[in-house]
């Protein structure tokens, strides 16, 4: 069983400030881990995704860093916007047999004016 | 485009009564998915299935049936509704099992269940 843990659950963050959230897996055969952004009363949306042979991918203002030997990767929004308020998911692949995402149990992001 | 389609987007159902939420995507996806997501414990997979004919559990399956005639739908059946099962649902799908290799699900809006 794939354990996905994810923090803080909550986050306030000032605009133009860096947004920071964790996430640590247990264990996984496959090696692509995303992240999933939410907005109310939508379905949650792919925003990045990282192949762990790297150690960090950037997308705009929206950054991954990857720790392979300790299992755990964190997404980086840079100069946060009111916009990027929303609740954001990793998740990371169940172990070899299964097909299916483990996703972590999100973190809602609030951007202040 | 549609992607992937979700009804009813609401629902208000008494204890006990059954009913069946609907998903159909228009992208030839193989692999389609049913999570619930609930206050503080994310989005916990009920059934998944990787081609027609082809279904199997995830995490939290008790209470919940699905079946997959075709490609496009892939039905969630609650066979006799509990208030624990109050929750929102989402559908997912992905082309074959791509979303281990890029981790991409595609989901729907949402059908938000209330039993009382």
């Amino acid at each position: 069983q794939q354990q996905v843990k994810q923090s803080p659950q909550s986050l306030i963050v000032q605009k133009g400030g860096i947004s920071i959230i964790n996430c640590a897996y247990e264990n996984t055969a496959f090696d692509y881990f995303p992240w999933y952004q939410q907005f109310p009363g939508k379905g949650p949306a792919l925003l990045i995704a990282i192949r762990p042979d790297v150690s960090e991918k950037k997308e705009g203002r929206f950054t991954i860093s990857f720790n392979k030997s300790a299992k755990q990767f964190s997404l980086h929004i840079m100069d946060s916007q009111p916009g990027d308020s929303a609740t954001y998911f990793c998740a990371a692949p169940r172990p070899r047999g299964y097909s299916t995402l483990t996703f972590g149990k999100g973190t809602m992001l609030l951007v202040s004016p | 485009n549609a992607g992937v389609t979700q009804t009813p987007k609401f629902q208000v159902l008494k204890t006990g009564q059954s009913m069946t939420l609907q998903c159909a995507q228009d992208m030839n996806h193989e692999y389609m998915s049913w999570y619930r997501q609930d206050p503080g414990m994310g989005l916990r997979l009920i059934h998944y299935s990787v081609g027609a004919g082809i279904t199997d559990q995830g995490e939290v399956p008790n209470g919940y049936n699905v079946s997959r005639s075709t490609t496009e739908d892939f039905p969630l059946r609650l066979l006799s509704a509990a208030p624990s099962q109050t929750s929102v649902y989402f559908c997912a799908s992905s082309p074959h099992r791509e979303h281990l290799n890029t981790g991409e699900l595609f989901f729907g809006e949402g059908s938000r269940l209330t039993v009382l």
